[in-house]
């Protein structure tokens, strides 16, 4: 079954500092991947998108992704993290079928940064 | 070009009465999306409408949940008789029809619903 796992409920990073946020999915033909970052009490907004071609992503906000077909991942990294970037971060496979896309999310990882 | 609109933003309800969540898609997108987030989990997919068509629904719950497209007005997510574990948060995405392969088509979400059973 197709599926999103973000082993990481929890990251504290300091201002500054950089920042990897894991993603690993499960799906069986090309995926189709996604990072929303949602703030407290917002909806998702769209960071980066992968269908195809360099597998290195570019952002919003100085996000990038980089998709790994051999180990399943798509990790987004910053690589100075600053204070507004607290917020819950989402990944996202797209099931693409009958000509449009299922989004299947994982449970989320929320980021706090310290001053 | 306005965003993805959804209200009430918040909706507090008693159990058994029913909730209405609308959604109206940003401006020239036909594709509508509805999501739950249940507390402390990503969100789950419900049902996928296009104008006046149900075109995928599998994420319904059997009982009590509805969704509807029409031609002219907002999408509407009805939730009858509700109960306690129907409290989450319910959002809407909207797509266009962008050029490329339709599976690139991205999806907006809007601010959420948070429904609260009582």
């Amino acid at each position: 079954a197709q599926s999103v796992t973000q082993p990481d409920i929890h990251i504290t990073v300091s201002e500054g500092a950089s920042l990897e946020l894991r993603c690993n999915y499960s799906y069986g033909a090309t995926p189709y991947l996604f990072w929303y970052v949602q703030s407290p009490g917002q909806g998702l907004q769209l960071l980066l998108k992968y269908f195809s071609g360099d597998t290195l992503v570019q952002g919003i906000k100085g996000f990038e992704a980089e998709f790994k077909r051999s180990q399943s991942s798509f990790n987004l990294r910053k690589p100075s993290v600053h204070w507004s970037d607290a917020a819950e971060y989402f990944c996202a496979v797209g099931m693409f079928s009958g000509g449009y896309n299922k989004l299947i999310f994982g449970a989320g990882t929320r980021l706090a940064v310290h001053p | 070009n306005a965003g993805v609109m959804q209200n009430p933003r918040h909706l507090v309800r008693r159990r058994g009465q029913e909730a209405r969540l609308r959604c109206s898609p940003m401006k020239g997108h036909s594709h509508v999306y509805w999501y739950r987030q249940l507390p402390e989990e990503g969100l789950k997919f419900m049902v996928y409408l296009q104008k006046e068509n149900i075109i995928d629904e599998s994420g319904m719950p059997k009982e009590r949940f509805s969704a509807e497209f029409p031609k002219e007005g907002p999408s509407i997510l009805r939730i009858q008789q509700v109960v306690r574990g129907d409290s989450a948060a319910y959002f809407c995405a909207s797509s266009p029809r962008e050029g490329g392969p339709l599976g690139t088509d991205t999806q907006y979400f809007g601010p959420g619903t948070r429904l609260t059973v009582l």
